[in-house]
């Protein structure tokens, strides 16, 4: 148990198919964050909200819509995605955005864009 | 921007020996955060360590911060079959909640 949950844990979508991506976090903090793990390459920030307030968009694609309806949940929604997205999609949280806050991951999303 | 690597990419020891991976910064770390990832598992935070220099021990790990705080390094002393997967420092970036990962270090333990 990580304190911070996401569903569903694999996903094989289609390139025309719209899905989306739960996390909440049981944790009591602030900030959320998106993070995207392909093969061989480092973890790549994608969002970040602090107070459900985005204030980080990593330069990701249009096809990636994050929500934050409240600080404990999180979603990515999906929509018109290319193969080279298949990746393990990991949602974080920390206390605050301060830049020594530690980060709790989730257990990831495995998605497969076909 | 900036960039952390770390080395090596893999690494392969028997059960037993020491395992050390080094992490480098291109710019100056206010902090620099250590963390584990198991095979099919996700991250698990590991340290921070902040300080100049600082050493700081883990039962069989042990964590430094470099001197100008620009690089830092894991060792851990007779590895065990347990402390497979990979290790990925992480250090702030130029804003809020910007943590850059390097690229992690795989390593595999043999028995």
């Amino acid at each position: 148990e990580t304190g911070v949950t996401q569903t569903p844990r694999h996903l094989v979508m289609g390139m025309t198919n719209k899905k989306s991506l739960k996390c909440e976090q049981h944790l009591g903090h602030n900030a959320m964050y998106w993070y995207k793990q392909s093969a061989k390459k480092p973890l790549e920030l994608m969002f970040v909200y602090n107070f459900k307030e985005q204030t980080e968009n990593n330069s990701v694609p249009s096809r990636f819509s994050p929500e934050c309806p409240n600080s404990s949940h999180l979603f990515l929604h999906l929509h018109t995605l290319q193969p080279e997205d298949s990746a393990l999609y990991l949602c974080a949280s920390s206390s605050t955005v301060m830049l020594t806050g530690e980060l709790f991951f989730g257990e990831g999303s495995r998605l497969t864009v076909l | 921007g900036q960039q952390v690597m770390q080395i090596p990419q893999y690494q392969h020891v028997q059960e037993g020996e020491d395992f050390t991976t080094y992490c480098n910064s291109s710019t100056t770390l206010s902090n620099i955060q250590w963390y584990k990832q198991r095979p099919g598992g996700h991250p698990v935070f590991l340290i921070q360590l902040v300080k100049s220099g600082e050493v700081k021990k883990q039962k069989r790990l042990t964590f430094q911060f470099g001197e100008a705080k620009k690089n830092s390094s894991l060792h851990i002393t007779a590895t065990q079959t347990t402390d497979v997967g990979t290790y990925f420092c992480a250090g702030p970036g130029t804003s809020y909640g910007k943590l850059t990962f390097g690229q992690g270090t795989i390593l595999t333990v043999h028995p």
